[in-house]
């Protein structure tokens, strides 16, 4: 089937705008994960969902970004009053289980965030 | 938090020969994950390591993971310009997340 996708795949925002960006998991995966991977860096973990519940949110940089998963299936990552520093690949990824230590995770093409 | 750090960060191979990067940490790794992300592309899961001392081959690839489970390593041989990209190792961690490496910037000269 389809793999994760997510859209937009690429978003420009000017400073202080809200950006808000989706991401469809592979059907039926339980476990789904937001990313940000900065230029050259390697992806760091934002949040994790499983199924609805947002069971983990520790890597959210500031309480401009919020991310959601309402029904379980698509995630939306929303960040208010965009600052330059935001400026990033936004990665989602999911996972069949939830016994998530071991079993590998499937990622989206990225959102490319762009602030000017 | 932890940090686990992988080297080297750049790594230029004439075609046909060997590459090795390597993922350190200095306390004990849980799972090591290791993905390869294309130019451009999204990492892509290439492999799962867990217990001490593995070793696990898929074709020309082949990885380890440390008797101490502190380290792992990527090794190809008789890389080929399809093997260019970025690979990464990733531990889980006691969490619900990967916890990634800084990953290897593979490019393979034809």
């Amino acid at each position: 089937g389809a793999g994760v996708s997510q859209s937009p795949r690429y978003k420009v925002a000017k400073r202080g705008q809200d950006v808000a960006l989706r991401c469809d998991p592979i059907s039926g995966h339980v476990s789904l994960f937001w990313y940000q991977q900065a230029l050259g860096q390697g992806p760091e973990f934002l949040t994790y969902f499983q199924n609805e519940a947002q069971l983990d949110k520790s890597g959210l940089p500031s309480d401009r970004f919020f991310a959601e998963r309402p029904e379980g299936s698509v995630s939306t990552l929303k960040i208010q009053r965009t600052q330059q520093e935001d400026s990033a690949v936004y990665l989602c990824a999911s996972s069949p289980r939830t016994r998530v230590l071991t079993y590998e995770q499937y990622f989206g093409p990225g959102t490319r965030l762009t602030v000017t | 938090g932890q940090q686990v750090m992988q080297i080297p960060q750049y790594q230029h191979v004439q075609e046909g020969e060997d590459f090795t990067t390597y993922c350190n940490s200095s306390t004990t790794l849980s799972n090591i994950q290791w993905y390869k992300q294309r130019p451009g592309g999204h990492p892509v899961f290439l492999i799962q390591l867990v217990k001490s001392g593995e070793v696990k081959k898929q074709k020309r690839l082949t990885f380890q993971f440390g008797e101490a489970k502190k380290n792992s390593s990527l090794h190809i041989t008789a890389t080929q310009t399809t093997d260019v990209g970025t690979y990464f190792c990733a531990d889980s961690g006691s969490a619900r997340q990967l916890t990634f490496g800084s990953g290897t910037q593979l490019t393979v000269l034809p």
